[in-house]
């Protein structure tokens, strides 16, 4: 059973651009967690997915960060109009389908897509 | 969401034992102890969780003290390869299960 998987590993954008982020849950897995970590800083939640819904974006940026997990294909994390502060680790986590009201799961890491801003 | 409180360094030597503290006094009835570490340049990874009882694994030992107040991740035989940040999270159970990740346990191995 694969792992989760994150693309690209390593991402270079000029300031303005967009950047995409993709992530591949653990088969059997519906729920997907992206975390950003800032250069020496620790992770920071940002978003929590199910498919097809967003089910808490409280760590979400306002402006310039959007997320999805469609029914077929990866979760995507989108960020338009990159700036340097953007500049960071980015992971995502899956876990399986959990029990109405049971979030003691375990999460699974990906290896993370570092992000580059010049 | 419940706080906890890790020393930020801690240095072992190799093969012998390493107890990581963690204390989190205001922890409420429903929380979970979860531990997860992160290698250098890795994404996080889970070790051990538990909520009253004490806990092991293949990967360690979680002691959790009586009142829940404090608990400690043992590391039974420290390898190079267990040089990480080590991060005590409480998990409520009700709120969507994100982790709230502190500042966490540098450990250092030495051979």
């Amino acid at each position: 059973n694969a792992g989760v998987m994150q693309n690209p590993r390593h991402l270079v954008r000029r300031r303005g651009q967009e950047a995409r982020l993709r992530c591949s849950p653990m088969k059997g897995h519906s729920h997907v967690y992206w975390y950003r970590q800032l250069p020496e800083e620790g992770l920071k939640f940002m978003v929590y997915l199910q498919k097809e819904n967003i089910i808490d974006e409280s760590g979400m940026p306002k402006e310039r960060f959007s997320a999805e997990f469609p029914k077929e294909g990866p979760s995507i994390l989108r960020i338009q109009q990159v700036v340097r502060g953007d500049s960071a680790a980015y992971f995502c986590a899956s876990s399986p389908m959990k029990l109405a009201g049971d979030f003691t799961d375990t999460q699974y890491f990906g290896p993370g897509t570092r992000l580059t801003v010049l | 969401d419940a706080k906890t409180t890790q020393p930020n360094s801690m240095e072992s030597n190799e093969e012998e034992p390493v107890h990581l503290p963690c204390n989190h006094s205001t922890i409420s009835g429903t929380d979970y102890i979860h531990w997860y570490r992160q290698l250098p340049s890795q994404g996080p990874e889970y070790v051990i969780h538990g909520l009253t009882s004490n806990v092991n694994n293949r990967m360690a030992s979680l002691a959790i003290a009586e009142d829940r107040k404090s608990s400690t991740l043992i590391l039974h035989r420290a390898t190079l390869r267990d040089a990480a940040v080590y991060y005590c999270i409480l998990r409520d159970p009700f709120n969507t299960g994100k982790l709230i990740f502190g500042q966490g346990t540098t450990l250092q191995v030495k051979p």
